[in-house]
């Protein structure tokens, strides 16, 4: 069974720019949610997808944006990148079956922003 | 609204000591699920438990125990034993809603292990 995995690793951008991070889901899993990480920080929660509709949002201004596919990989875009933006992203995957549902999480891409 | 507090930003214990790491949660929901993670240097955040509101009872995993106390809104995890690998970030989250995995994270603690 392949977990979560995330691309890239690190990613370097400069103010204004637009970045688009990726996100594979571990198999047979219909559901991704996308997390920030500031530096000695806890994540917080950006948005969540399920069967490639938004499902829920957290408190991240339009510029966010994110995409699931049929295959129930994700994406997350952030446009006119702002310093504040420097973060690890994670994301994680899970199986919406109405009950709980066990979130794994990716190793994370961590975002720099200059 | 939710609220995760982790008032531990760091602690560093000597090897083989017991230390327990406190988190205070808020929620107005009467159901709602409480965790720990780890997250090692890598950055990927390691699942350790999951426990209901519905289920109070303490549960102990091998040198991990957790103590879960709806009156005073605490699920405190402690390290028995220490051991050099269990340096991390450890964070605890809360989630409100059944079948909705939005977690909120406390800012964690940094907890080093001294050999």
């Amino acid at each position: 069974e392949t977990g979560v995995t995330q691309s890239p690793t690190h990613l370097i951008k400069t103010r204004g720019q637009q970045v688009t991070l990726r996100c594979s889901s571990q198999s047979g899993h219909n559901t991704v949610s996308w997390y920030q990480q500031a530096l000695g920080q806890g994540p917080q929660f950006i948005f969540q997808y399920y069967r490639e509709e938004e499902n829920g949002r957290g408190n991240f201004p339009p510029r966010f944006s994110g995409l699931q596919f049929p295959n129930y990989s994700s994406e997350l875009n952030v446009n006119a990148l702002e310093l504040d933006d420097s973060a690890l992203y994670l994301c994680a995957s899970s199986l919406f079956q109405g009950a709980y549902n066990e979130q794994f999480f990716g190793p994370g891409t961590r975002l720099t922003v200059l | 609204a939710q609220k995760v507090t982790q008032a531990q930003t760091e602690i560093s214990v000597v090897e083989k000591e017991d230390v327990t790491l406190d988190c205070v949660y808020e929620t107005r929901d009467t159901t709602y699920y409480l965790f720990w993670y780890k997250q090692p240097p890598s950055g990927e955040l390691v699942f350790l438990i999951r426990r209901n509101s519905f289920d109070e009872q303490n549960e102990i995993s091998g040198r991990y125990s957790w103590n879960f106390q709806k009156s005073t809104s605490s699920f405190n995890f402690t390290i028995t034993a220490s051991q050099v690998v269990d340096s991390a970030v450890y964070f605890c989250a809360l989630s409100e809603n059944f079948g909705n995995e939005k977690l909120t994270f406390g800012t964690g603690t940094r907890l080093t292990i001294i050999p």
